[in-house]
């Protein structure tokens, strides 16, 4: 039981690039999400899915897309990635029932340059 | 917009000392669920309390929820240099909303 994983764990972009960070899941999940995390401001929500094929908005999701085409996979687009892109990301996976109890990736650290 | 203030939001101590650290806000929650982060790792549930008043321990940890159900604490008896970490406390809603609210938390340095 992996988890949930991320890939990759580092990446160094330009200005303009484009990217896509890859969350699976091995806990049948129906909840993920995506957030960012800087220094000072905590963990921001980007965007979101509560189940296979939906997607939906979160606190920052400018500059974002994502796709939930699996249902064991979120994928996370930066079509031209930006210096204030620069940032920790983290995916996280929840059940569908309870308390939201999240379970977080171990992280990709991205710098935009 | 619901909002979840921590505090401190830096602590450093000695090894062995006791230490207390808030989770307060202005709204209500159906639960509330505190994590810890450890440097380059993503944050781990430690755990959730739901009741308002209820009190859970964790060996060291001990864990409140406010009675009105807005604010947590999170006490640790003889902190060890492995509790260091981001502490983070999160709120649920609960019925159709399914995001948490995080604070912004309390980054924890044990010395030994």
């Amino acid at each position: 039981n992996a988890g949930v994983t991320q890939t990759p764990k580092f990446r160094v972009l330009k200005t303009g690039q484009s990217m896509t960070l890859l969350c699976a899941q091995d806990m049948n999940h129906e909840y993920m999400y995506w957030y960012r995390q800087d220094p000072g401001m905590g963990l921001r929500l980007i965007h979101y899915s509560v189940g296979e094929g939906t997607t939906a908005k979160g606190e920052v999701p400018d500059g974002y897309n994502v796709s939930r085409l699996k249902k064991q996979n979120f994928l996370l687009g930066l079509e031209s990635a930006a210096p204030s892109q620069t940032s920790v990301y983290f995916c996280a996976s929840s059940f569908h029932r309870g308390y939201n109890e999240q379970f977080f990736g171990p992280g990709t650290r991205l710098t935009v340059l | 917009t619901q909002l979840l203030e921590q505090s401190p939001q830096f602590l450093s101590i000695q090894e062995g000392e006791n230490l207390t650290v808030y989770c307060n806000s202005s709204s209500v929650f159906s639960s509330l669920q505190w994590y810890r982060q450890e440097p380059g790792e993503g944050p781990v549930l430690l755990v959730t309390v739901v009741t308002g008043g209820e009190v859970k321990k964790l060996k060291r940890l001990t864990f409140q929820f406010g009675d009105a159900r807005k604010d947590s604490s999170l006490h640790i008896t003889a902190a060890q240099p492995g509790d260091t970490g981001l502490y983070l406390c999160a709120g649920f809603s609960g019925g159709s909303n399914y995001k948490l609210t995080f604070g912004k938390g309390t980054l924890l340095t044990v010395n030994p």
